[in-house]
C-alpha cells in the first residue's frame, strides 16, 4: 500500500534553513506529482508546493515563494522541501502527499517544524 | 489570490443528515475535493472531482455542486464522522495554478 514518511522537522531559529524529506513506497513514484501541505497548530490546511512527476513543473503558494524549494529524486523515491529564511509563521506540521485525481492524496503522517528563538 | 469559504461549524445528532458547504468563484469551472481530518490524524480524501467517492469511503458520503457552491453531504451521520472537513480546489492566475483549501468546518455529531 502507499506509504509516505516525512522526516527532517525540528526546532529552528528564525532566518535559518531546514530541509524536509518524504520517502515514498508502495507505488510507482516517478509517474506521480507530489505535494507539500502544512497545518499550523490549531489551524486549517495550507497548500505549500507541488512538483510534477518529471520535475519540469513546480508551483508554490505565495506565502513561501522565493524562500522554499520543492525537489524530488525519482531514483530514490523521495521528495524534498528546502525551507530558507524561516519565519515564526512557518511553524506547522508539514505533510507530503501524492497527487491523485488532481489533488493531494494520500498523505503522510507529517513532521513538525517549529521556528522559534 | 483565491478563496474558498466554509462555515466554521456544523452540528447534527447521530442518524441525521449533515451538510457542509464550500463557496468559491471558480467552482463552476474547477473541480472541488473534500477531505476529512480526525483529531491527531492526517487528512483523508473523501470526495474527488466534485462528486466521486474513492474506494473505501462509506456510501453515506456524497457531494454535489451548483454554481459557485459545493456541498458535502453525510447521510445518517455517525459519531465516528465527527471531524474537521476541508474543501480544496484550484484556479488559474495567468500561467500559474492557484491551489487552495477552505478554512475548514468542524462537524460535531452528538
Amino acid at each position: 500500500q502507499v506509504q509516505l514518511v516525512e522526516s527532517g522537522g525540528g526546532v529552528v531559529q528564525p532566518g535559518r534553513s531546514l530541509r524536509l524529506s518524504c520517502a515514498a513506497s508502495g507505488f510507482t513514484f516517478r509517474i506521480y506529482g507530489m505535494h507539500w501541505v502544512r497545518q499550523a497548530p490549531g489551524k486549517g490546511l495550507e497548500w505549500v508546493a507541488v512538483v510534477s512527476s518529471d520535475v519540469s513543473n513546480k508551483n508554490y503558494a505565495d506565502s513561501v515563494k522565493g524562500r522554499f524549494t520543492i525537489s524530488r529524486d525519482n531514483s530514490n523515491n523521495t521528495v524534498y522541501l528546502q525551507m530558507n529564511s524561516l519565519r515564526a509563521e512557518d511553524t506547522a506540521v508539514y505533510y507530503c502527499a501524492r497527487d491523485r485525481f488532481g489533488a493531494p492524496a494520500p498523505w503522510g503522517q507529517g513532521t513538525l517544524v517549529t521556528v522559534s528563538s | 489570490s483565491y478563496e474558498l469559504t466554509q462555515p466554521p461549524s456544523v452540528s447534527v445528532s447521530p442518524g441525521q443528515t449533515a451538510r457542509i458547504t464550500c463557496s468559491g468563484d471558480a467552482l463552476p469551472k474547477r473541480y472541488a475535493y473534500w477531505y476529512q481530518q480526525k483529531s491527531g490524524q492526517a487528512p483523508v480524501l473523501v470526495i474527488y472531482e466534485d462528486i466521486k467517492r474513492p474506494s473505501g469511503i462509506p456510501e453515506r458520503f456524497s457531494a454535489s455542486i451548483s454554481g459557485t457552491m459545493a456541498t458535502l453531504t453525510i447521510s445518517g451521520a455517525q459519531v465516528e464522522d465527527e471531524a474537521d472537513y476541508y474543501c480544496y480546489s484550484t484556479d488559474n492566475s495567468g500561467n500559474h495554478t492557484l491551489r487552495v483549501f477552505g478554512g475548514g468546518t468542524k462537524l460535531t455529531v452528538l
